[in-house]
């Protein structure tokens, strides 16, 4: 079956523009991670969905981000009034359930923040 | 402060070499230690992971060796091939929690023909 996507692949924005981006998971997994991954750096905690439950949160670096997950599947990573620091890959993993530590990865949206 | 740490931070050996590279973690309440592959403009695949209740675990040409006292795990690349020229990532988790990633900063790995 198909695998995590994400889109867009790129996103090149102007700072101080919203961006949204998408991520559909794998059919049928619950759990629903992002992450941000900067230049040089590793994979860093942003919020976590598990089903129908309250979203973990505490990752999220300021309040200019946000994410929401309708359905239980499609998830949508919103930053407002983007800056230069927030130009980075950002990832989107998904796992069977929040049990499960496999956690499958898209291929990341490339945001870059002029 | 930074819970998983990796080391080194990029590496260079010859086909058939065996590429080492380790991680230190702080938290014992970890007890999950998956291994993750990246190669460019793709997203991390989990390459193998570990528990803490054996000390070595093997598949195919990739090995965790494990010490729990130390806090430590390494990848060890056995044969290793120019294929295996990637970046590589290892992560700890507590089963008890979301089970949320802590990731370390990544070992570029290139292996030379």
């Amino acid at each position: 079956g198909a695998g995590v996507s994400q889109s867009p692949s790129n996103k090149v924005t102007e700072k101080g523009k919203d961006v949204e981006l998408r991520c559909d998971p794998i059919s049928g997994h619950t759990a629903l991670y992002w992450y941000r991954q900067s230049l040089g750096q590793g994979l860093e905690f942003l919020i976590y969905f598990q089903g129908n439950s309250a979203p973990d949160k505490s990752g999220l670096p300021s309040d200019r981000f946000s994410a929401e997950r309708t359905g239980g599947s499609v998830s949508t990573l919103t930053i407002q009034r983007t800056q230069q620091e927030d130009s980075a890959v950002y990832l989107c993993a998904s796992s069977l359930s929040g049990i499960s530590e496999t956690q499958y990865f898209g291929p990341g949206t490339r945001l870059l923040v002029l | 402060q930074q819970q998983v740490k990796q080391s080194p931070q990029s590496l260079i050996v010859q086909k058939g070499g065996i590429p080492i590279i380790n991680c230190a973690y702080e938290n014992t309440a970890f007890d999950y230690f998956p291994w993750y592959q990246q190669f460019p403009g793709k997203g991390p695949a989990l390459l193998i992971a570990i528990r803490p209740d054996v000390s070595e675990k093997k598949e195919g040409r990739f090995t965790i060796s494990f010490n729990k006292s130390a806090k430590q795990f390494s990848l060890h690349i056995m044969d290793s091939q120019p294929g295996d020229s990637a970046t590589y990532f290892c992560a700890a988790s507590m089963s008890g929690s979301q089970g949320n990633l802590i990731f370390g900063k990544g070992t570029k790995l290139s292996v030379k023909p």
